[in-house]
């Protein structure tokens, strides 16, 4: 199976700076269509997962532009531009690519 | 709109039996795989099984192979989860979770509120 780690696992970040998690995969992500199905969520606490990003770059509908996702093969990153207090939460990537679908462990962000 | 309600979580011994329903409304309920997802207290999401949408292909975790089934009923767009054999690591939040777009890679677009299953004697 594919193995997914991010860092940090940790993130205090102050209002109104950017923030940025890395997540990397043990196998390239590339799939047979040419896709790379690389998704991020985040968790706000008490509440369900949301997606946020798909395919690597995507922002899901109603994502804040201050998200964004970049990357490639093994190697990918989320940015927030500018963190506002509604961001505080955990972050999780997950793959698609290979069966069968993991996440990474999560990165906890919140407000120094 | 897209809804998922997810019910049928309580408290059971280990052993036990239970199992968990979601209600989908607001897409084509047949034309759109569908996942059960776990999270422990406390701890990461876990992809538990899925199932295509006719409900003739059904997946699972090794950590549930052979304990869990999932099945679908396309003319009441809901999805279900039976669990037998439940151990006290089977204790989670139990969400269910849409594919984005069918035949393809693209997961989990759209997630329920979650019910709570708590193994427990």
């Amino acid at each position: 199976d594919v193995v997914m780690t991010q860092s940090p696992l940790s993130l205090p970040v102050t209002l109104g700076q950017p923030a940025s998690i890395s997540c990397r995969s043990s196998q390239s992500l590339v799939y047979s269509d040419g896709n790379t199905y690389l998704n991020w969520f985040q968790q706000r606490p008490g509440q369900s997962p949301r997606r946020l990003i798909y395919k690597v770059s995507n922002r899901d509908s109603g994502v804040p532009d201050r998200f964004s996702g970049s990357g490639s093969g093994t190697d990918f990153t989320l940015k927030i531009s500018r963190v506002e207090a509604e961001d505080v939460g955990v972050y999780y990537c997950m793959q698609g690519t290979h069966w069968p679908p993991r996440f990474g462990p999560g990165t906890k962000v919140d407000i120094k | 709109e897209v809804q998922l309600v997810e019910s049928g979580g309580g408290l059971v011994q280990p052993g036990g039996s239970l199992r968990l329903s979601c209600a989908a409304s607001g897409f084509t309920f047949s034309s759109y795989a569908m996942s059960w997802v776990r999270q422990a207290p406390g701890k990461g999401l876990e992809w538990v099984s899925a199932i295509s949408g006719s409900g003739g292909s059904t997946y699972y975790a090794d950590s549930v192979k052979g304990r869990f089934t999932i099945s679908r009923d396309n003319s009441k767009n809901t999805l279900y989860l039976q669990m037998n054999s439940l151990r006290a690591e089977d204790t989670a939040v139990y969400y269910c979770a849409k594919d984005a777009a069918a035949g393809t890679r693209d997961y989990f677009d759209y997630w329920g509120q979650g019910t709570l299953v708590t193994v427990s004697s």
